[in-house]
């Protein structure tokens, strides 16, 4: 069955500490991969998808095919990177626009 | 430029009833996306227009039904509201073959 998975319900971390949020998934060929961030009381919005390779806030994503992961990033985390997190592959039928598949979430919390 | 808008923000619905929420895509997207999102839950895919069509539909029963006009803004209708339809609706708009922009939401409530 094809499945995205963010293990981590939660995650805290202190202000400069590196962060990781994890997402694996489970499909048939390779989609196009994105994470999604909503901070408090504003709307989801696009943090970054895997084939611009940017890096947006600090964050970088590296799409490992090997272990069908999607990991997200930061060296030293800030306080105002608390926010949920999404990863969502984009499993969209050919020729039709983008089709997100989102994870469960990961509520990120950076403490002072 | 608005972004993406949805009215209304917050719906009280009876079960059995049925409901319509309403989507103004960014300006110069074509494309609109429907999404669930549950308490505690990601986005759910419901479907998507393009054209005034819909064009890619998730797991969600034909109770859920929408409709796009010549201006892109959308609608979608929910027939015959459960208890278990009580989500945040979200509605995502983009020019074909982009990324998604999502809206605030409706707060759906059904009692």
């Amino acid at each position: 069955a094809q499945r995205v998975t963010q293990p981590e319900k939660l995650l805290s971390v202190f202000k400069g500490a590196p962060v990781e949020l994890k997402c694996n998934y489970s499909y048939s060929g390779s989609p196009e991969l994105f994470w999604y961030v909503q901070y408090s009381r504003q709307r989801l919005q696009l943090l970054l998808r895997h084939i611009s390779r940017e890096s947006i806030k600090g964050f970088t994503a590296d799409l490992n095919k090997g272990e069908t992961s999607f990991h997200l990033k930061k060296p030293f985390a800030q306080e105002e990177d608390s926010a949920m997190y999404y990863c969502a592959p984009d499993l969209r039928s050919r020729g039709s626009n983008y089709k997100l598949t989102f994870g469960k979430g990961t509520l990120l919390t950076v403490n002072p | 430029d608005a972004g993406v808008t949805q009215s209304p923000t917050h719906l009280i619905k009876t079960r059995g009833q049925q409901v319509t929420l309403r989507c103004s895509p960014k300006s110069g997207h074509d494309t609109v996306s429907w999404y669930q999102q549950a308490l505690g839950q990601g986005p759910q895919f419901i479907f998507q227009y393009y054209e005034e069509e819909e064009r890619q539909r998730g797991n969600f029963p034909d109770r859920f039904s929408g409709h796009q006009f010549p201006n892109y803004s959308s609608e979608l209708n929910v027939n015959a509201l459960l208890l278990g339809d009580s989500a945040l609706y979200l509605c995502a708009s983009s020019p074909h073959g982009a990324p998604l922009h999502f809206g605030n939401g409706t707060r759906l409530t059904v009692t």
